[in-house]
């Protein structure tokens, strides 16, 4: 069975600070990652996918993330966070082949001016 | 191109009712996969369809039933509404020959009062 641990159900930053968000994650397969934003009322976007090739990922918004076998982590970064990062943000993973998704409890992204 | 939509937004019930979600998969998708999302989670997968046939269900008890039709639009229905059935559903469309991407719609919010 998967699963994902996303640490920390809140983080605060600062407008400017680099922004990190942490997932950890459990497959019996090579799992294909990702990460979504949901913004208050409203569904999932897409924020960026790992489906086996590069391991640094790179996204919408200047968001990026780097798959980590070794530590089972697929974390996401963005150098400077802007007031309108401010959102929940999923992370999810799959089989390769099978498009259910498996999600994290979600990080809420506080940005403060 | 269209992307993911459902219908209602926004739904009241009272305990012991049934409902019916609707929603209509992106241009070019053939299958639909259902989440609840309930307050402070990320979303839980109940089923997937393909070909309007049922493709894979998480743990889900069977009040909680589907179709798709020929055009790929889908409907998710609940018998016998119990008040933790509250809760963000989220329809997402994708190709079944796609790399595990899925499209999420702006969800339905279910109330069961």
């Amino acid at each position: 069975a998967q699963s994902v641990t996303q640490l920390g159900s809140h983080v605060s930053v600062s407008e400017g600070a680099l922004v990190l968000l942490r997932c950890n994650y459990s497959s019996s397969v090579p799992p294909y990652l990702f990460w979504y934003v949901q913004y208050p009322n409203q569904g999932l976007q897409l924020l960026l996918k790992y489906t086996s090739a590069a391991t640094l990922v790179k996204g919408i918004n200047g968001f990026e993330a780097e798959f980590k076998k070794s530590e089972t982590s697929f974390h996401l970064t963005k150098p400077s966070a802007h007031m309108s990062d401010a959102a929940e943000y999923f992370c999810a993973v799959s089989d390769p082949g099978y498009s259910t998704l498996t999600f994290g409890k979600g990080t809420m992204l506080l940005v403060s001016p | 191109e269209t992307g993911v939509t459902q219908s209602p937004t926004h739904l009241i019930k009272t305990r012991g009712q049934q409902v019916t979600l609707r929603c209509s998969s992106q241009s070019g998708h053939n299958t639909v996969s259902w989440y609840q999302q309930a307050l402070g989670q990320g979303p839980q997968f109940i089923f997937q369809y393909y070909r309007e046939e049922e493709n894979g269900r998480g743990n889900f008890p069977p009040r909680f039933s589907g179709l798709q039709f020929p055009n790929y639009s889908s409907e998710l229905n609940v018998n016998a509404l119990e008040l933790d059935d509250s809760a963000l559903y989220l329809c997402a469309s994708s190709s079944f020959s796609g790399n595990n991407e899925q499209f999420f719609g702006p969800g339905t919010r279910l109330t069961v009062l």
